[in-house]
Order: structure tokens, then C-alpha cells, then sequence
């Protein structure tokens, strides 16, 4: 699987809004961008997914680089809830599995 | 919809004991999924079953680990014999066919310490 680069931590205020990059250059034409969550002493949890446009769903937004070779998950006003390890993976169409890198951790500050 | 379970929580055992974690996917879903996490080596999935059939199983660390879905509805993690190094917390996650394929469920996970 293609592997992805993401900075180790990132802080933001409480309700401004979080870009979160994900650097991907050696992305195939079959791969998904998949990005997950995971809360403190939870299991990750499903963020959002995109191929080659750009996504929006109830809890956040994906913009995709035109050439696909970087990411960037938007939260549009963070919340302290919101803090938690945002991991982007690369998806081959078909395949089942998802491998986790080590993920960007967001602190929101109040 | 109760989400993926998994049981126990949390479980304490010694050196050489035999542990049994227990998975119960979200019904309709076909792929299942157990991963395992530590401060080390973050989120390694173990193996993954389509099915009910175990489909890779290449992260399985060693012999002493192995993973049944005997159905649809269940799936086990075993060790034996546990050893300190396998102190981790042991995630299970399902996902749906068709393009739901795409988003895994997790559950709560098993925190397993070895003494």
C-alpha cells in the first residue's frame, strides 16, 4: 500500500477551523483517501473518504490536490471534542484491509 | 444498531495463561477485522475474514496467536500461551459489502496486560 505523511501533532483554537494535511505522492489511480479518528481510550472512528473530488459530510471536509499527491481534512470549527489522533490511509479500490500510519494529533485549545 | 462488541474490556492474566478475546461484528456486515494497538508500533492489523474465511492473516505475530469465525456473528482472538509483550489493546472492527466496503466499524476494544 501506497504510504501517506502526516505531521506528528498539530494544535488549533477552540472554533476555528483545523486544515489537516496529508502528503500521499506516491498514490495510485485506484487508491481512496480515507481518514479516521480516534478519540482518547476509543476505537478510531470512520472521518471521511474521497477518490479525486473534493468531500463534505456532517463532520468534515476533504479537499483533494488536483494531481492526488496531497490531502488536506478540514474541520470547520474545531471543538474540544474534536481533539483526538486524525490518521490519513490510502485504500486500493477492492481491497478490504486499511493499514494505519502513526496519524497527526490534534489538540484543540479553549 | 449496538455497534461492534467485544469482550472482555479489560483483562489482567499472567505469563503462559491462555487468553480468549471475543468480537461481535454488526449484523450484515461481512468483513471483519482485528487489529492491535501499543505505544511501539500503533495500529498493526492482525488478520481480516471475509465471509466468515480468514482472507490475510500475515500480521498474525506468531503461532501462539490464531483467530476462528466459526459465523457471522462471532469471531475470537486467542492466545496461547500470552506472553508480557503481547500487552496491547485488541481492536475488532466490521465493515459492510458493497461500496459500504469502504468504512470499517471499530468497537471499544480489549485491553489485554500480561504479568
Amino acid at each position: 500500500d501506497a504510504k501517506t505523511t502526516q505531521p506528528n501533532s498539530m494544535e488549533s483554537n477552540e472554533e476555528e477551523p483545523v486544515h489537516l494535511p496529508c502528503n500521499h505522492s506516491t498514490i495510485s489511480g485506484t487508491d481512496y483517501i480515507h481518514w479516521y479518528r480516534q478519540l482518547p481510550s476509543q476505537g478510531p472512528e470512520y472521518v471521511i473518504h474521497g477518490l479525486t473530488s473534493n468531500v463534505n459530510n456532517r463532520m468534515a471536509s476533504l479537499a483533494i490536490a488536483e494531481d492526488r499527491k496531497s490531502s488536506t481534512l478540514i474541520l470547520h470549527r474545531a471543538t474540544l471534542r474534536d481533539a483526538a489522533v486524525y490518521y490519513c490511509i490510502l485504500r486500493r479500490t477492492g481491497a478490504n484491509n486499511l493499514f494505519f500510519g502513526t496519524g497527526t494529533r490534534l489538540t484543540v485549545i479553549p | 444498531d449496538a455497534g461492534v462488541i467485544q469482550s472482555p474490556r479489560h483483562e489482567v492474566t499472567e505469563m503462559g495463561q491462555e487468553v480468549t478475546l471475543r468480537c461481535k461484528p454488526i449484523s450484515g456486515h461481512n468483513s471483519l477485522f482485528w487489529y492491535r494497538q501499543t505505544m511501539m508500533r500503533g495500529l498493526e492489523l492482525l488478520i481480516y475474514f471475509n465471509n466468515n474465511v480468514p482472507i490475510d492473516d500475515s500480521g498474525m505475530p506468531e503461532d501462539r496467536f490464531s483467530a476462528k469465525m466459526p459465523n457471522a456473528s462471532f469471531s475470537t482472538l486467542k492466545i496461547q500461551p500470552s506472553e508480557p509483550r503481547d500487552s496491547a489493546v485488541y481492536f475488532c472492527a466490521s465493515s459492510p459489502p458493497g461500496r459500504g466496503a469502504n468504512v470499517l466499524t471499530f468497537g471499544a476494544g480489549s485491553r489485554l496486560t500480561v504479568l
